[in-house]
């Protein structure tokens, strides 16, 4: 069974930083391209990066760029998202999802999602 | 980026009905347009993928149509468990963006 688990979420102070990681399990994490996505309280869906399943491509949004880092170890199949200068706008619900194999992108497995609250 | 558009942002309808919503690309997304099901407290569930293609598990009253701009989800018999908020996302460029979401609400 395919599962992803985030962790790391929690309280933080502005300015704060945070390592959210998600582990994959029921599936090889290496043959996979992954994707952090968020989503604030009472709001949409806002995808935040994109990582190649070999780590040579990786995306983001123009809201987090140069603060947020994605990386990932296969051999332990993890994804993660290290968070940096944090702000009160950066308060979501953090979820990891992975991405389809087949020749059209979609979105197939998602993790439970892990929150993330800026604030002093 | 392209932007997408969902409408209508809410509904309710009755048990039995059909429901219908719609999503518009700001530019061509071929059929790189997929349907989210989410359900209060819960992630995100996969519906519909390149627009027309049923996930494995999902029952068949939902379906998916359109390409290029206009794409539309189909709920051909409003269940109770349908109470959710409806998202569509496109893939065909990065960023990956999503519809502001339609919440379907039961009468």
């Amino acid at each position: 069974e395919v599962q992803l688990v985030e962790s790391g979420g929690g309280l933080v102070q502005p300015g704060g930083s945070l390592r959210l990681s998600c582990a994959a399990s029921g599936f090889t994490l290496s043959s996979y391209s992954m994707n952090w996505v968020r989503q604030a309280p009472g709001k949409g869906l806002e995808c935040v990066s994109y990582i190649t399943s070999s780590s040579s491509t990786i995306y983001y949004a123009d809201s987090v760029k140069g603060r947020f880092t994605t990386s990932r170890d296969n051999a332990k199949n993890s994804l993660y998202l290290q968070m940096n200068s944090l702000r009160a706008e950066d308060t979501a619900v953090y979820y990891c999802a992975r991405f389809s194999l087949s020749g059209t992108y979609y979105f197939d497995y998602w993790g439970q999602g892990t929150l993330v609250t800026v604030s002093s | 980026d392209i932007q997408m558009t969902q409408s209508p942002s809410s509904l309710s309808a009755s048990v039995g009905d059909r429901v219908t919503i719609t999503c518009r690309a700001s530019q061509s997304i071929s059929s790189y347009l997929n349907w989210y099901q989410q359900k209060p407290g819960k992630a995100p569930k996969l519906l519909i993928y390149a627009a027309s293609s049923l996930q494995s598990g999902v029952p068949s009253r939902f379906s998916g149509s359109g390409s290029e701009t206009d794409f539309t989800l189909t709920i051909s018999s409003l269940q109770p468990e349908d109470l959710a908020t409806y998202y569509c996302q496109q893939t065909y460029s990065t960023p990956w963006t999503f519809g502001q979401g339609t919440k379907v609400e039961i009468k």
